[in-house]
């Protein structure tokens, strides 16, 4: 199966500033999911983005198929951006659509 | 919108008991799939559905099974209960089948073995 890998593994963020996640994988992925998991363990769908650019409120996404990366921006961050990131990717050409995820990147926008 | 609902939301077992997780995927949603994160981890794939049928499984122990039943809720059976199986269980749903498309998930279910 694909190799997903996130980075950075831990953020420390002033509130109003911005940020980059990075998501490598490490075959062609057609499913490409990014999540947020609250405190409460709660996994909030953020994009579903195989390849191009989606952007919501503060957040977006960019995922480039051909270079099997896809980046998360936050900008303005809120305390309540706390949490851990999830990229998670699946690949249909091997009969499964079974999602794999990374390791997640844990973050922590303090006041 | 309507999204994944699991049931119970927090369940306490012990030792060699068994569990069933109940979950109701989103209206018209024809696939379900489960998955398992232990403490700290990240989520790890159990199972999957397509139209009642199985077409997928991952690292789900010999002591669990699982089906979709007719109006597609799907129940994760749980037997001989171990203390590593104390984990957060996300049941999720997508329409679309073997196209894939937007896997939504549940609130999950907590499952604490003792």
């Amino acid at each position: 199966g694909i190799q997903v890998e996130q980075s950075p593994p831990d953020l420390i963020l002033q509130e109003g500033a911005n940020s980059t996640l990075r998501c490598n994988f490490s075959d062609s992925v057609n499913n490409l999911q990014w999540f947020h998991q609250n405190p409460w363990g709660q996994l909030i769908n953020l994009f579903y983005i195989p390849s191009g650019t989606k952007q919501n409120g503060r957040l977006s996404a960019t995922t480039v198929a051909t270079e099997r990366y896809s980046l998360l921006y936050i900008s303005s961050s809120q305390t309540t951006d706390s949490g851990v990131y999830f990229c998670a990717g699946a690949y249909s050409g091997a009969g499964s659509y079974q999602l794999t995820f990374g390791k997640g990147t844990k973050l922590s926008v303090i006041p | 919108a309507a999204g994944v609902i699991q049931s119970p939301r927090h369940l306490i077992k012990e030792k060699r008991e068994t569990a069933t997780l109940k979950c109701y995927p989103i209206p018209r949603h024809d696939t379900v799939y489960w998955y398992q994160q232990g403490p700290g981890q990240d989520p790890q794939f159990l199972i999957s559905f397509y139209e009642k049928m199985q077409s997928d499984k991952g690292s789900i122990p010999d002591r669990f099974s699982a089906q979709q039943f007719s109006d597609y809720h799907s129940e994760l059976n749980m037997s001989s209960l171990e203390l590593g199986d104390s984990a957060l269980y996300f049941c999720a749903s997508s329409l679309g089948g073997l196209a894939g498309g937007t896997q939504y998930f549940g609130p999950g279910t907590r499952l604490t073995v003792l």
